[in-house]
C-alpha cells in the first residue's frame, strides 16, 4: 500500500538547523511530484512548495525562500525539508503530500512532522 | 497570489443535521478547488477535488459545488465522526492556497 512516513519530531534551537525527511513506498517514486504544507500551531495550512521528482527541481512559495531547502534522495524514495538558521515562527508541523497531476489534488499525506524551537 | 477566504470560521451542529461552508477565491478558479478534512492528531484527508467530485472512500453526505469564485461543502446527516477542521484549496495556478479552515464540532 502506498505510504508517506516522515521522520520523527524534533526540538531545535533558534539558529539550528533541521532535516525532516519523507519516506515513500507503494509506488514509483519518480512518478509523482511531492509537496510540502506547514501548520503552525492555532493556524492554517500553509502551501510551502514542491519538488519534481524526476529532476530534482525544487519550487518555492514566497514566504519559504531563502531558508528553506527541498530535496530528494531518489535511490531511497526520500523528500527531504531542510530548514537553516531556525526561528521561533518555524514551530509548526510539517507534512509531505504526494501530488497527483490527474486530478490535481494531494492523494497521500505524510503523518506530519513537529517541530519545535525554543531556546 | 489567489487568496482563499473560508466561512464560517467555526460551526456547531447537531447530529443529524445539514451544514454548509462556503470558499471564496480572490478570483475565478474556474472549479480548481478542492476540500480536504483533518481530524485531531490525523494528517489532512482529500474529501472533494475539482469542486464537486467526491474522493474515493469518502461518505456521500459530502458534497461539493460551486463555480467562479464562489465554492461550498454540504454535509448532510451529520454524524459525530464528521468532528474535524475542514480547508478549502485552490489548485488552479500557485501557490495552491488554502483557505483559513472551518472547524466542525457536534452539539
Amino acid at each position: 500500500q502506498i505510504q508517506l512516513v516522515q521522520s520523527g519530531p524534533e526540538l531545535k534551537k533558534p539558529g539550528e538547523t533541521v532535516k525532516i525527511s519523507c519516506k515513500a513506498s507503494g509506488y514509483t517514486f519518480t512518478d509523482y511530484s511531492m509537496h510540502w504544507v506547514k501548520q503552525a500551531p492555532g493556524k492554517g495550512l500553509k502551501w510551502m512548495g514542491w519538488i519534481n521528482t524526476e529532476t530534482g527541481e525544487p519550487t518555492y512559495a514566497d514566504d519559504f525562500k531563502g531558508r528553506f531547502a527541498f530535496s530528494l534522495e531518489t535511490s531511497a524514495s526520500t523528500a527531504y525539508l531542510q530548514i537553516n538558521n531556525l526561528k521561533n515562527e518555524d514551530t509548526a508541523t510539517y507534512f509531505c503530500a504526494r501530488w497527483r497531476d490527474d486530478g490535481y489534488l494531494f492523494d497521500y499525506w505524510g503523518q506530519g512532522t513537529t517541530l519545535t524551537v525554543s531556546s | 497570489d489567489i487568496q482563499m477566504t473560508q466561512s464560517p470560521a467555526s460551526l456547531s451542529a447537531s447530529v443529524g443535521e445539514t451544514v454548509t461552508i462556503t470558499c471564496g477565491a480572490s478570483e475565478n478558479i474556474y472549479g480548481a478547488l478542492n476540500w480536504y478534512q483533518r481530524k485531531q492528531g490525523k494528517s489532512p484527508q482529500l474529501l472533494i477535488y475539482g469542486a464537486t467530485n467526491l474522493a474515493d472512500g469518502m461518505s456521500s453526505r459530502f458534497s461539493g459545488s460551486g463555480s467562479g469564485r464562489q465554492y461550498s461543502l454540504k454535509i448532510s446527516s451529520l454524524h459525530p465522526d464528521d468532528v474535524a477542521t475542514y480547508y478549502c484549496q485552490n489548485v488552479l495556478s500557485t501557490p495552491y492556497t488554502f483557505g483559513g479552515g472551518t472547524k466542525l464540532e457536534i452539539k
